[in-house]
């Protein structure tokens, strides 16, 4: 089955650097990869996604690459704020369906 | 339009119990799922279901049955509760790709 792995496991940036989290996968015939941040006490909450068929995509503060040789792909966070703070867990599918998640990075942004 | 619910939100059982843990989707998604979290191990799979009265285990399926009679709900039961089954249990449901999560369930096995 597929296993994804993520580092650094625990990250601190200070507010307005910048935050790289990445994740590698085993499988290749993953084809979905989601990124989801969770707050403390709170559910996962999507926030940004690549498919296979794409090397790269931006939303705002966040973007996503993907390596599909390298079977790698990262979570960049830009100009970091307070409310960035908190759990970012990556995750790998065939189909976006059944998810591997990764151990989960704690990203604390200090002021 | 509310979504993913989980109830309970806390739990207490004692080792040997049983217990149900509901949820319930209004979003008409065919796909269902349970995750636990447990620190540093990220979620993992526990079950899952493609639609109404079908069902497939995931990565860890031990110690956990599920069935679906409907659409929108998909319980989770521990048969016979044990220790490791301390953890945080996440539902969650979707149509295309993104999945939407329940609030979770803390549940202590005692």
């Amino acid at each position: 089955g597929e296993n994804v792995e993520q580092h650094p496991s625990t990250l601190s940036v200070q507010e307005g650097d910048s935050a790289v989290i990445k994740c590698t996968y085993s499988d290749s015939a993953s084809n979905y990869f989601p990124w989801y941040k969770q707050e403390l006490g709170k559910r996962p909450q999507l926030i940004i996604d690549i498919r296979s068929n794409v090397g790269e995509k931006k939303d705002q503060r966040i973007a996503v690459t993907l390596n599909k040789t390298a079977k790698h792909f990262s979570l960049h966070i830009t100009e970091t704020q307070p409310e960035d703070s908190a759990v970012y867990f990556c995750a790998a599918s065939r189909g976006a369906r059944q998810l591997t998640f990764g151990s989960g990075t704690q990203l604390t942004v200090l002021p | 339009n509310a979504g993913v619910t989980q109830t309970p939100k806390f739990q207490v059982l004692k080792t040997g119990q049983s217990m149900t843990l509901q949820c319930a989707q209004d979003m008409n998604h065919e796909y269902m799922s349970w995750y636990r979290q447990d620190p540093g191990m990220g979620l993992r799979l526990i079950h899952y279901s493609v639609g109404a009265g079908i069902t497939d285990q995931g990565e860890v399926p031990n110690g956990y049955n599920v069935s679906r009679s409907t659409t929108e709900d998909f319980p989770l039961r521990l048969l016979s509760a044990a220790p490791s089954q301390t953890s945080v249990y996440f539902c969650a449901s979707s149509y295309g790709p993104e999945a939407f999560f329940g609030q979770g369930t803390r549940l202590t096995v005692v």
